[in-house]
């Protein structure tokens, strides 16, 4: 079946720094990318949505500056975490779709900011 | 009116019985049903894709899809411990815009 590689698994930063996550499409070209963040016993919240090429598209009360995503090409992603803040620690997951085909995740990063 | 909705439970069962997981959709444009399972701390799981009425039978998994009621089950048979996780319907609608529910707690009591 379809994988999507996300990269890294979990990662703990200081605060004020800038992390990078990566989620890649690896047997399927996904046009479009989602990124999602979960915090413990919630539900999935969507974050943005990224067509490869174009600007991503934000849900409401994302920062885009804060939230940094690229969608280079139609097999890679990356979500990047700017000035980062203990309550940005979160568990963060990307999905990736084919044309018309079902949304496969990545396993998620675990951000802890200290 | 939310795009997906499922009853958040818990629903517990007991090992060896059915259980049954429900899902409403609003927009009849909606094209194509997903159920994923979530083990506490990890990624949503692709379990079962359905996009026609009817019925859709995967080992112990059995997808319901009824788009004149908007609704869509997941049956699973023969419960095991291991099925105990959150379960979440997904929808897609025109234009690749996946909708989720907010995830069935599911409980199999040994």
């Amino acid at each position: 079946g379809a994988v999507v590689s996300q990269h890294p698994s979990w990662v703990i930063c200081k605060s004020g720094t800038s992390v990078k996550i990566e989620c890649r499409s690896l047997d399927f070209q996904a046009t479009t990318m989602f990124w999602y963040r979960q915090f413990p016993k919630q539900s999935l919240m969507l974050m943005a949505t990224s067509n490869e090429g174009s600007k991503a598209t934000y849900e409401q009360g994302v920062e885009k500056d804060k939230f940094l995503i690229n969608h280079a090409s139609l097999t890679l992603s990356t979500l990047t975490v700017t000035s980062a803040h203990p309550e940005d620690s979160s568990f963060y997951i990307c999905s990736a779709s084919g044309l018309n085909s079902p949304l496969h995740f990545g396993n998620g990063t675990r951000l802890t900011v200290t | 009116q939310k795009e997906v909705e499922q009853n958040s439970g818990p629903l517990s069962v007991p090992e060896g019985a059915i259980a049954s997981l429900n899902c409403t959709y609003s927009d009849r444009g909606s094209q194509s049903f997903f159920w994923y399972r979530q083990y506490s701390g990890k990624s949503p799981e692709l379990i079962m894709s359905i996009y026609s009425n009817g019925d859709k039978e995967d080992g112990r998994f059995t997808a319901q899809l009824n788009k004149a009621s908007q609704y869509v089950s997941l049956l699973i048979r023969d419960s095991q411990p291991s099925d105990s996780a959150t379960y979440l319907c997904a929808v897609n609608r025109v234009g690749n815009q996946f909708y989720f529910g907010t995830g069935t707690s599911l409980t199999v009591i040994p």
